[in-house]
C-alpha cells in the first residue's frame, strides 16, 4: 500500500485567500484524522471521521475550517479565508479500527504558509 | 480530562549507548492504549512501539522497548544501541477506545557520533 498521501506538500497563499488540503487514506482504513501542528501548540486534533462521518470536530478552531468525507478514500480540509496564524504543517492519519488497534498511519504532512 | 506530559524538552546520547525518554499521562479511564511516535526532519510521523494498558507486560520492537507504570502513568520509551538515524523527536501519545488521540509535546533526541 502507497501509504497516506497527502496533497499538496506545500502551499503558499496570501491572506484571504480559500485553501484546500487533500488526503487519501489507506484503503480498508475505517477512521480518518486531520491534525495541525505548530511550535506554539503543538499536535492538536481538529476533526476525526468514521466511515466518513464525521465523529468529532471539537478541536476546529472556527467557522473558517471545514472538513468533509464524501468517500472512503478521499478527505479535504478546507480554509476560508485564511489568515497568517493558520500557518503550520497539517497532517491526515487513517487508522484501520480493525482489532481496536488504535494505531494511526499519518501521511507526509501539508506544510502551509499563509502571508 | 487527558493530558500527556513529556518533561524533557531534548536528551543527547552517544552513538551505540543507551537512552530513556519519559512520558507521563492522566487519565481516568481503565481501557486505553499508549503510543510512540518518531518524528524525523523530513516530518514523517512514524510508529514505534504500542502499549495496552490492560496488559502487563511491557512492549517491546527491537532496540526500542517501555517501561509502563500503570499505577503511576508513566510510560517511558527505551533506546538501545542507539544509531544516528534514532534522531527526531519523539512523540508519547494516548487513546482512549473512542480513538481520540492525546499527544504530548515533544522530546528531540540528538544522536551524538
Amino acid at each position: 500500500d502507497a501509504g497516506v498521501i497527502q496533497s499538496p506538500r506545500h502551499e503558499v497563499t496570501e491572506m484571504g485567500q480559500e485553501v484546500t488540503l487533500r488526503c487519501k487514506p489507506i484503503s480498508g482504513h475505517d477512521y480518518l484524522f486531520w491534525y495541525r501542528q505548530t511550535m506554539m501548540r503543538g499536535l492538536e486534533l481538529l476533526i476525526y471521521f468514521n466511515n466518513n462521518v464525521p465523529i468529532d470536530d471539537s478541536g476546529m478552531p472556527e467557522d473558517r475550517f471545514s472538513a468533509k468525507m464524501p468517500n472512503a478514500s478521499f478527505s479535504t480540509l478546507k480554509i476560508q479565508p485564511s489568515e497568517p496564524r493558520d500557518s503550520a504543517v497539517y497532517f491526515c492519519a487513517s487508522s484501520p479500527g480493525a482489532e481496536h488497534t488504535y494505531e494511526q498511519y499519518f501521511g507526509p504532512g501539508t506544510r502551509l504558509t499563509v502571508t | 480530562a487527558q493530558t500527556v506530559t513529556q518533561s524533557q524538552p531534548e536528551m543527547s546520547v552517544q552513538e551505540a549507548e543507551t537512552v530513556t525518554l519519559s512520558c507521563t499521562y492522566d487519565t481516568s479511564e481503565s481501557d486505553y492504549y499508549l503510543f510512540w511516535y518518531k518524528q524525523p526532519p523530513s516530518r514523517q510521523m512514524i510508529l514505534v512501539i504500542r502499549q495496552e494498558a490492560y496488559k502487563q507486560q511491557n512492549a517491546t520492537e527491537n532496540r526500542f522497548s517501555v517501561n509502563f507504570q500503570k499505577a503511576a502513568k508513566s510510560f517511558s520509551l527505551k533506546i538501545s544501541d542507539s544509531q544516528l538515524g534514532d534522531a527526531a523527536m519523539y512523540f508519547c501519545a494516548v487513546v482512549r477506545v473512542t480513538y481520540k488521540y492525546i499527544f504530548g509535546t515533544g522530546t528531540r533526541l540528538k544522536v551524538l557520533a
